[in-house]
C-alpha cells in the first residue's frame, strides 16, 4: 500500500509569484485536505476535497485555491505569494464518506517566499 | 471560534517513566480525538484515534477522553528517547477539518 506522497520536497519563490504543490492519496483513499503549518504551530485546514469538490474550507483568501483529479491526487495552488505564506504545506488523505476519518499526512513541501 | 489548547513544555521524562499530554478543546460538538506525533523537520504521524468517553490502549500508548470535561490526554508508558517528539492533539467536528492544538514537546532523557 502506497502511502501520502507530496511534491516537491522544498520550493523557494520570490513575493508576488505564484505556486502549485501536488499530492498523492492513499490507495482507496478519495478524500484530500491541505493544511498550513508554521514554524512553532499545529498544521492550520485550508480545505478538504471529497470526490473533486471542495467540501469545506478554513480562514485563507481566495488567492489559495485547489483541485482534485479523478485519481484522487490533488494540486494547492497559491497566488500573490506574501512572505508569511512560508510554512510547511501537509497534505492529508483519509477514506472519506463518514464523520471521523483518520487523515494520513504525507511528508510535506516546505515553501520558502523571499 | 473552535479551540484546542496544549501546553507547549517541553515536557521532560526519564527513559522508563510515563509520559502524560493533555488538551483541552472548547467544540462540545467535536466527535473524533486523535494524537499525532511530529518529529522535528517531519509531517505528523498519526498514532491513536478516539471516538467514545474512556480509555483506548495501544501497545505503550494510552488515550483517554471525556467529553463532559471536553479533555483528551494521551499516556506514553515505559518512554523512551525515541519518543522525544512534538504531541499535536486534534480535534474534528463535522468530517473534514482537523483542528489542531500548537503541540506539547516531550523529552525522554536516557
Amino acid at each position: 500500500e502506497t502511502g501520502v506522497t507530496q511534491s516537491p520536497t522544498h520550493l523557494i519563490k520570490t513575493r508576488g509569484q505564484q505556486v502549485t504543490l501536488r499530492c498523492s492519496s492513499q490507495s482507496g483513499h478519495n478524500t484530500v485536505s491541505w493544511y498550513q503549518q508554521a514554524l512553532g504551530q499545529g498544521p492550520q485546514f485550508i480545505f478538504q476535497y471529497y470526490r473533486e469538490e471542495e467540501n469545506g474550507r478554513g480562514n485563507f483568501p481566495p488567492r489559495f485555491s485547489g483541485l482534485q483529479f479523478p485519481n484522487y491526487s490533488s494540486e494547492l495552488n497559491v497566488n500573490a505569494l506574501e512572505l508569511d505564506d512560508s510554512a510547511l504545506y501537509l497534505c492529508a488523505s483519509s477514506p472519506g464518506g463518514t464523520t471521523g476519518n483518520e487523515q494520513f499526512f504525507g511528508p510535506g513541501t516546505r515553501l520558502t517566499v523571499l | 471560534q473552535k479551540e484546542v489548547e496544549q501546553n507547549s513544555g517541553p515536557l521532560s521524562v526519564p527513559e522508563g517513566a510515563i509520559a502524560s499530554l493533555n488538551c483541552t478543546y472548547s467544540d462540545r460538538g467535536s466527535q473524533s480525538f486523535f494524537w499525532y506525533r511530529q518529529y522535528s523537520g517531519k509531517s505528523p504521524e498519526l498514532i491513536m484515534s478516539i471516538y467514545s468517553n474512556g480509555d483506548k490502549e495501544d501497545g505503550r500508548f494510552t488515550a483517554q477522553l471525556n467529553k463532559a470535561s471536553q479533555y483528551v490526554s494521551l499516556l506514553i508508558r515505559d518512554s523512551q528517547p525515541s519518543d522525544s517528539a512534538t504531541y499535536l492533539c486534534a480535534v474534528n467536528q463535522a468530517g473534514t477539518a482537523l483542528i489542531f492544538g500548537k503541540g506539547t514537546t516531550l523529552s525522554v532523557s536516557s
